[in-house]
């Protein structure tokens, strides 16, 4: 059974350029959550899918946008890449919205802006 | 706002020393508490939970309780082993929907 799975592992982009990121939820899961976690800090939440639609977002600015396809992956674009975007950017997936469904977590994408 | 504080790391102990990580949080709302572990180049996986005053989570010989009154969750763990060498996260959810506020996490290592 895989889990969560995220591509690419690691990219590197300049200041300006724009970005995506991809993750394939857990078998049987439909919703998927993105968090961007700075060097040495805890992950900061971006926002949620379920059902292709965004449910809840974090305080990030709308340079960060998203995705989720019927199958239930999930993309995250961010535009006009500043140089504090650089992080390691996590995907979590869950099943339902169901406040007691745990978020398992992938390994990341480790995004560098140059 | 909802906000979580972890004590600063690295903390480094001998193996078979007992370990306890802090962790105390403010809340709007009534909040279920977790902790995560992070091992190096992986993903966060969950270590344990509590969903309400008094519960107490426990895991692979880690426990933590949950403490109203004094808005904590503090991570104990009796004898640490070497792989027990991790970041550790402590994080709270409030309400519906998926959001989880983290800590800064705390780095654990363990020596032989």
């Amino acid at each position: 059974d895989a889990g969560v799975t995220q591509s690419p592992t690691h990219l590197i982009k300049t200041r300006g350029q724009q970005v995506t990121l991809r993750c394939s939820p857990k078998s049987g899961h439909d919703t998927v959550s993105w968090y961007q976690q700075a060097l040495g800090q805890g992950p900061q939440f971006i926002f949620q899918y379920y059902e292709e639609e965004e449910r809840q977002r974090g305080n990030f600015p709308d340079r960060f946008s998203g995705h989720q396809f019927p199958n239930y992956s999930s993309e995250l674009n961010v535009n006009a890449l500043l140089l504090g975007d650089s992080a390691l950017y996590l995907c979590a997936s869950s099943l339902g919205g169901a406040i007691k469904n745990i978020q398992y977590f992938g390994a990341g994408t480790r995004l560098s802006v140059l | 706002g909802n906000s979580v504080t972890q004590m600063e790391g690295p903390v480094t102990l001998s193996e078979e020393a007992f370990l306890t990580i802090n962790c105390t949080y403010t809340a709007t709302g009534y909040p279920s508490l977790f902790w995560y572990v992070q091992y190096p180049g992986e993903g966060l996986q969950l270590l344990l939970k509590a969903t309400k005053a008094d519960d107490k989570g426990s895991n692979k010989g880690f426990e933590a309780t949950y403490r109203k009154e004094t808005t904590s969750f503090h991570l104990e763990k009796g004898s640490v082993q070497v792989s027990d060498s991790a970041v550790y996260f402590c994080a709270l959810r409030v309400g519906g929907g998926n959001k989880l506020t983290f800590g800064t996490g705390t780095q654990l290592k363990v020596e032989l």
